[in-house]
């Protein structure tokens, strides 16, 4: 029930093309979500967030989808970049506690 | 911008060694974290640190590892007797409070190789 599932394991995109990448989770006590950017080297860093009572969030070129009834978020990054090629991971955490639950990660390559 | 550094980048050790990986949280937050990430896996939550003890701990926090906040700035991981499986890349992140104030910050890592 802890466990958040991410897809697909790596995407390859054009540059100018919508990357998408997709996270379903168990636990309903989730009501925190973010997604995390990742480049060789480097630790994550907070890309977006999103809690459950909004449907969708959208930071320049990132938007989070959100639907609480099927359990699934989703990035979609617009007009993707090769400098947006990372690895990003979508996580979850119980607002009472601190811990995240990180999805697999998904490997982004940014074709130019 | 202020930054969660650690140390050493990266380590490599003998099976059965102790090894202490350090941090320094970023100076005015108050929760401090420890993550792994086993190369090309997912990122894995060990323990979390709030006024000087342990507030959270995962499975993978056996006995074998502790935590310490030895002074005002550091925040250290130890591993008692390395295992080939705690080979790993391991994340100190710190953040100001909880909730809506709990955005993480992650530093940079510290490999860790066990041969």
């Amino acid at each position: 029930q802890q466990q958040v599932k991410q897809s697909p394991q790596s995407l390859i995109v054009q540059k100018g093309g919508i990357s998408i990448i997709n996270c379903a989770y168990e636990n309903t006590a989730f009501d925190y979500f973010p997604w995390y950017q990742q480049f060789p080297g480097k630790g994550p860093a907070l890309l977006i967030a999103i809690r459950p009572d909004v449907s969708e969030k959208k930071e320049g070129r990132f938007t989070i989808s959100f639907n609480k009834s099927a359990k699934q978020f989703s990035l979609h990054i617009m007009d993707s970049q090769p400098g947006d090629s990372a690895t990003y991971f979508c996580a979850a955490r119980k607002n009472a506690g601190n811990m995240l639950t990180f999805g697999g990660g998904t490997r982004l390559m940014v074709k130019p | 911008e202020p930054e969660v550094t650690q140390t050493p980048s990266h380590q490599v050790t003998q099976m059965g060694q102790e090894v202490i990986l350090r941090c320094v949280p970023i100076s005015n937050h108050l929760y401090f974290y420890w993550y792994r990430q086993i190369l090309g896996q997912k990122v894995e939550f060990l323990v979390s640190f709030y006024n000087n003890e342990i507030s959270e701990k995962s499975e993978i926090f056996d006995d074998q590892f502790s935590v310490e906040r030895p002074d005002g700035s550091n925040f250290t991981l130890k591993i008692r007797s390395t295992k080939l499986e705690d080979s790993a890349m391991y994340f100190c992140a710190s953040s100001y409070g909880t909730g809506d104030t709990g955005e993480l910050f992650f530093g940079e890592g510290s490999r860790l190789t066990v041969l």
